[in-house]
């Protein structure tokens, strides 16, 4: 069975203070990690997909990386507009179903 | 502009009752799918579609079921086997099998039973 467990539960930031967050696999034969940002009362929003160890994508302040067991969301410079719930998840073997992770709560303070 | 519609928003049920949640798409995806979140939780797979006239549970199907008749449309039914629906529901949908997996998700549907 597939899991997926992010960390932290939740992050306070600085605006300016960069930082990570985590999120571990394990999975029968990976064909896809994904990260979503999620705002309060509000669907995911697509940010990555991620299909093999040492593959990174960027976007703005949001760069993620992926190992065989994890993977990173680097945030840069974070500003207030970067608080959100960002999820991860794995796409199954049979490339059918995601499993997420619980999520980080990220809050960047001015 | 190609996206995921939800209806309603919010949706009041007392207990007892079968309620049927709103899902229409018009990106002319294959696949569909219905989350369930909790508070302060990821997502949960509730069932989904890969093709018109076919469904498959997800990790929990119990107390709901759902119809995929057409290709833009996959609604859900909250039926009153399910023990606590109270929840935040939401639907999505890609193109499995193209290279390009991601799955797009729509605003959600808040259920509050009471």
């Amino acid at each position: 069975e597939d899991q997926v467990t992010q960390s932290p539960e939740a992050l306070r930031l600085q605006e300016g203070e960069s930082s990570s967050l985590n999120c571990s696999y394990t999975v029968s034969g990976l064909r896809g990690l994904f990260w979503y940002r999620q705002d309060p009362g509000k669907g995911p929003e697509f940010l990555f997909t991620l299909y093999s160890a040492g593959e990174e994508k960027e976007k703005e302040r949001l760069k993620a990386t992926l190992t065989k067991k994890e993977s990173f969301l680097h945030i840069t410079a974070p500003k207030p507009e970067d608080s959100a719930t960002y999820l991860c998840a794995v796409l199954d073997n049979a490339g059918n179903m995601l499993t997420f992770g619980g999520g980080t709560r990220l809050m960047v303070k001015p | 502009d190609g996206g995921i519609t939800q209806s309603p928003k919010y949706l009041f049920r007392k207990e007892g009752q079968n309620v049927t949640l709103s899902c229409e798409q018009n990106l002319n995806h294959d696949a569909m799918y219905w989350y369930r979140q909790d508070p302060g939780q990821g997502l949960r797979l509730i069932y989904y579609s890969q093709i018109v006239n076919d469904f498959q549970k997800g990790d929990i199907a119990e107390g709901y079921s759902v119809s995929r008749e057409k290709k833009e449309s996959f609604p859900l039914t909250v039926t009153s086997a399910q023990k606590n629906p109270t929840a935040f529901y939401l639907c999505a949908s890609s193109t499995p099998g193209t290279g390009q997996n991601e799955q797009f998700f729509g605003p959600g549907t808040r259920l509050t039973v009471l």
